[in-house]
């Protein structure tokens, strides 16, 4: 289906930086979903969010469903050398998980 | 979570045969299973949307007649690629939507190599 965008592409950065990453979409979303992929295996649901507003967080992990339910962010703290992967955001626009569109990743790399 | 599980992780075929990928839903039941190719280096492209009880909605540009998608139960789709092709090797993700609808799960994924 149609993509989100994700912003930025790739990053690199240094072991113990925080990072910032965000989805944006000119359509209204229900949910937004962030998943990471590491090479080789299926993406892992990280976290869910189901309200405008919402801020929840999972371990170094904190996203954000933006206000205008329009996008959403995903901060990483203390950057850790596993952090290494894809993120993909996803926004589902009902509760029947069949209208959702994916983003197109945020490659990210860390350097010791 | 909910668990979506995916056989074989890894397979080798030869040109012009058949080969089969299993997705299932360990924990819970999926009506609506999608699923995906993935290049090198980018994105998740939906190739279909599995329905149980009915025939698959395929993306534009997937031949249908090529990759077969089988939902016949709660808890399984099949994707088959018949008459393989050097270029059909490439890695394929399932997934299915939740218990609660609002949330996406995904298979470990599958390598397909054609030789």
């Amino acid at each position: 289906g149609q993509q989100l965008n994700q912003s930025p592409q790739s990053m690199f950065i240094q072991e113990g930086e925080d990072v910032s990453m965000n989805c944006t979409s000119s359509s209204i979303f229900n949910t937004w979903l962030w998943y990471k992929q590491d090479p080789g295996e299926g993406p892992v649901l990280l976290i869910a969010l189901y309200k405008a507003g919402e801020l929840t967080s999972n371990g170094r992990l904190t996203a954000q469903f933006g206000i205008t339910r329009k996008d959403s962010f995903l901060n990483i703290s203390a950057s850790i050398p596993s952090d290494v992967g894809i993120y993909f955001c996803a926004g589902l626009k009902d509760n029947y998980g069949q209208n959702f569109v994916f983003g197109p990743g945020t490659r990210l790399s860390v350097l010791p | 979570g909910a668990v979506v599980s995916q056989h074989p992780s890894r397979v080798i075929c030869k040109s012009g045969t058949s080969v089969k990928i299993e997705c299932r839903s360990l924990d819970f039941q999926a009506t609506t299973m999608f699923w995906y190719r993935q290049f090198p280096k980018q994105s998740l492209m939906l190739m279909a949307t599995s329905n149980e009880g009915s025939k698959a909605t395929y993306e534009q540009g997937v031949e249908k007649d090529k990759f077969l998608i089988n939902h016949a139960s709660l808890t399984l789709s099949t994707l088959t690629v018949t008459s393989a092709h050097p270029e059909d090797s490439s890695f394929y993700i399932c997934s299915a939507t939740g218990p609660s609808g609002n949330t996406i799960y995904f298979g470990e994924g599958s390598w397909l190599t054609v030789v």
